[in-house]
């Protein structure tokens, strides 16, 4: 079955500390991989995507990384600073392109 | 530009109850997807509507309905509410044209079933 899972449920780094949060999907089948940013009180900001023909994304002092042989995503932020500090969701879009399903998150702590 | 909203805010209901969210997407966005999101987890897919169609439903009871205006606002409705009901639900929208699927997330509604 489609499943996103996340390896840990919180993270806490050093302000100024490179900061990467991993992802695994069991779907070998999913083609589009997003990962999302969830401040408290807030809906899910968009930070990042990537598609399966593709093994690296950067943005905006983040990164994505997918090795589709591992089933593995990960999410790179770097110079991790206060204002980062949130949940983190990984998610993929199901190959019918209709519903985006997500993993349970990771918390990030930015220590100052 | 006006992002995607939610109304209302937050709710308290008392079980066997029904209630009604409403969202408006971003101006263009004719996609609108409801997802349910329990505290401590990530958010779970309900429905996706585009230009007012059904596209897809996730894994809820049919106690769940949700309907999209001709204007793209969408409705989510919630019969005979269950203590289990609570959670935040949150909107997004999505142009939903061939490689574009980015979505944007409104707030949300804080749901509290008592």
């Amino acid at each position: 079955g489609e499943s996103v899972g996340l390896h840990l449920p919180t993270l806490s780094v050093q302000e100024g500390d490179n900061s990467i949060i991993n992802c695994a999907y069991s779907n070998s089948a999913s083609d589009y991989f997003i990962w999302y940013k969830q401040e408290s009180g807030k809906g899910p900001q968009f930070i990042i995507d990537i598609r399966s023909n593709m093994d690296k994304r950067q943005g905006q002092r983040v990164t994505v990384l997918l090795n589709k042989t591992v089933k593995h995503l990960s999410l790179q932020i770097a110079a991790t600073q206060p204002g980062d500090s949130a949940v983190y969701f990984c998610a993929e879009k199901d190959t019918g392109g209709f519903k985006t399903i997500f993993g349970a998150g990771t918390r990030l702590f930015v220590k100052a | 530009d006006a992002g995607v909203t939610q109304s209302p805010t937050h709710l308290i209901k008392t079980r066997g109850q029904q209630v009604t969210l409403r969202c408006s997407p971003i101006s263009g966005h004719k996609s609108v997807s409801w997802y349910q999101q329990v505290l401590g987890q990530g958010p779970q897919f309900i429905f996706q509507y585009y230009e007012k169609e059904e596209r897809g439903r996730g894994n809820f009871p049919d106690r769940f309905s949700a309907r999209q205006f001709p204007n793209y606002s969408s409705e989510l409705n919630v019969n005979a509410l269950l203590l289990g009901d609570s959670a935040l639900y949150l909107c997004a929208s999505s142009l939903e044209r061939a490689g574009a699927y980015e979505q944007y997330f409104g707030p949300g509604t804080r749901l509290t079933v008592t």
